[in-house]
């Protein structure tokens, strides 16, 4: 079975500029959430999709938005970006019951902001 | 609102030698998750421990869980070198729910 796939896995930006981010979970799984992994504040929780739904969101600003499709795949976007968005997003995919099973990670799209 | 503490935050240690990695969460959860990661890289899933007195193995590494107390542990019997990594951590933040807060991590350096 495939893995989480992102792209892209590195991206250079300005500062005010938007970035979109895209996700593909493993086949089957209708849970992607994404993170963001800093060195100051660690892994922080952004959103979780299942179904085309946003079902949980972190304490992260309206700046931050995401979707899912019909297929799975989701997307995260950044408007207006700062520099402490700078970071390392990470997408994870899961079943989606919760129950006896991980939360499978992909390689991570590594954002600077400049 | 869900805490997840590690500790310690940096462990070098010898090779050969045994240690443990704890975890402390301020409320109930249905599961606790372990993760590796080495750097510039992704999460690597490790464990997941689903309930009271769970206990794992993979290799050299044990994972435990203390539900009552809040607590597991993860166990690295006779450290070698490949196991230098950041580990994570991390619990749901209620029953079924796949958000996830994470401990800070532990970065381990096994010295040969």
């Amino acid at each position: 079975k495939a893995g989480v796939t992102q792209t892209p896995r590195y991206l250079i930006k300005t500062r005010g500029q938007q970035v979109t981010l895209s996700c593909s979970p493993i086949s089957g799984h209708r849970s992607v959430s994404w993170y963001q992994q800093t060195p100051g504040q660690g892994l922080q929780f952004l959103f979780e999709y299942f179904s085309e739904t946003q079902r949980n969101k972190g304490n992260f600003p309206g700046r931050f938005s995401g979707r899912q499709f019909s297929n799975s795949r989701s997307e995260m976007n950044v408007s207006t970006l700062e520099l402490g968005d700078s970071a390392l997003y990470l997408c994870a995919s899961a079943g989606g019951t919760g129950l006896q099973e991980t939360q499978y990670f992909g390689p991570g799209t590594r954002l600077l902001v400049l | 609102e869900l805490k997840v503490e590690q500790n310690p935050l940096f462990l070098s240690m010898q090779e050969g030698k045994n240690y443990t990695i704890y975890c402390n969460y301020s409320t109930t959860s249905d599961r606790l998750y372990w993760y590796r990661q080495d750097p510039g890289k992704s999460l690597e899933s490790l464990f997941v421990l689903l309930s009271n007195g769970a206990v794992k193995q993979e290799g050299r590494l044990m994972a435990s869980l203390d539900t009552k107390a809040r607590l597991s542990t993860l166990h690295i019997t006779a450290a070698v070198h490949d196991l230098s990594a950041t580990y994570f951590c991390a619990a749901p933040h209620n029953f079924g729910n796949e958000k996830l807060t994470f401990g800070t991590g532990t970065r381990l350096t096994i010295i040969p």
